[in-house]
């Protein structure tokens, strides 16, 4: 079956404009999970949803960052009036509950740049 | 959330069994240790996970301690292709929650 996939890809935007970047899960996995990822660095937590709601978001580093999962599957995370710091690689991951490994599956990601 | 320390960086040839050890001394009881590996522009893919003793899959071994404060995953004969960044982590249980991620350690395998 297919993989995570995430969209876009890539992104270009500039400085204080609005950004969604969207993530389709592995069909069936209850779990999922955003990182950002910045060079050189290990993937950084940012929220996890079990289901449709957001079990732990401890991770999002300030109000302009929110998660939906409206329907348990596809999630988005939000991105307002961006700035530079917030260029990164952002990583989907999504894992089923009940499994007997803590295999998360990741996406490719997708890459953000803030101009 | 027990904190890992690894190795910045591993250089190796290629044929060569690699080793890299994990240090995780505050390892809670229910915490299981989990090793992803990550080419660049992927994303981290799963390789392991143990308790304790020995584990071996088709890719790698693991091995763990008694005291279970340390882990070391071993790469039998190396190849170019196993350049990446290897991440050790510990998590509550058999995975699952905040799966928290270090720096890694970046293997280079030379020919």
């Amino acid at each position: 079956g297919a993989g995570v996939s995430q969209t876009p890809s890539n992104k270009v935007t500039e400085k204080g404009k609005y950004v969604e970047l969207r993530c389709d899960p592995i069909s069936g996995h209850t779990a999922l999970y955003w990182y950002r990822q910045s060079l050189g660095q290990g993937p950084e937590f940012l929220i996890y949803f079990q289901g449709t709601g957001a079990a732990d978001d401890s991770g999002l580093p300030n109000d302009r960052f929110f998660a939906v999962r409206p329907e348990g599957s596809v999630s988005t995370l939000k991105i307002q009036r961006t700035e530079r710091g917030d260029s990164a690689v952002y990583l989907c991951a999504s894992s089923a509950t009940g499994q007997n490994t803590g295999e998360l599956f990741f996406g490719e990601g997708s890459r953000l740049t803030v101009l | 959330l027990a904190k890992t320390t690894q190795p910045i960086s591993m250089d190796s040839y290629e044929g060569q069994e690699v080793n890299i050890t994990c240090s995780h001394n505050n390892i809670a009881t229910n915490d299981y240790i989990t090793w992803y590996q990550q080419f660049p522009s992927q994303g981290p893919r799963f390789i392991i996970q143990g308790y304790k003793t020995k584990v071996t899959n088709e890719v790698a071994s693991l091995f763990i301690p008694a005291d279970r404060k340390s882990s070391t995953l071993s790469l039998p004969r190396v190849s170019l292709s196993d350049t990446a960044v290897y991440y050790c982590l510990v998590l509550w249980g058999t995975g699952g929650f905040k799966t928290i991620f270090g720096a890694g350690t970046r293997l280079f395998v030379k020919a």
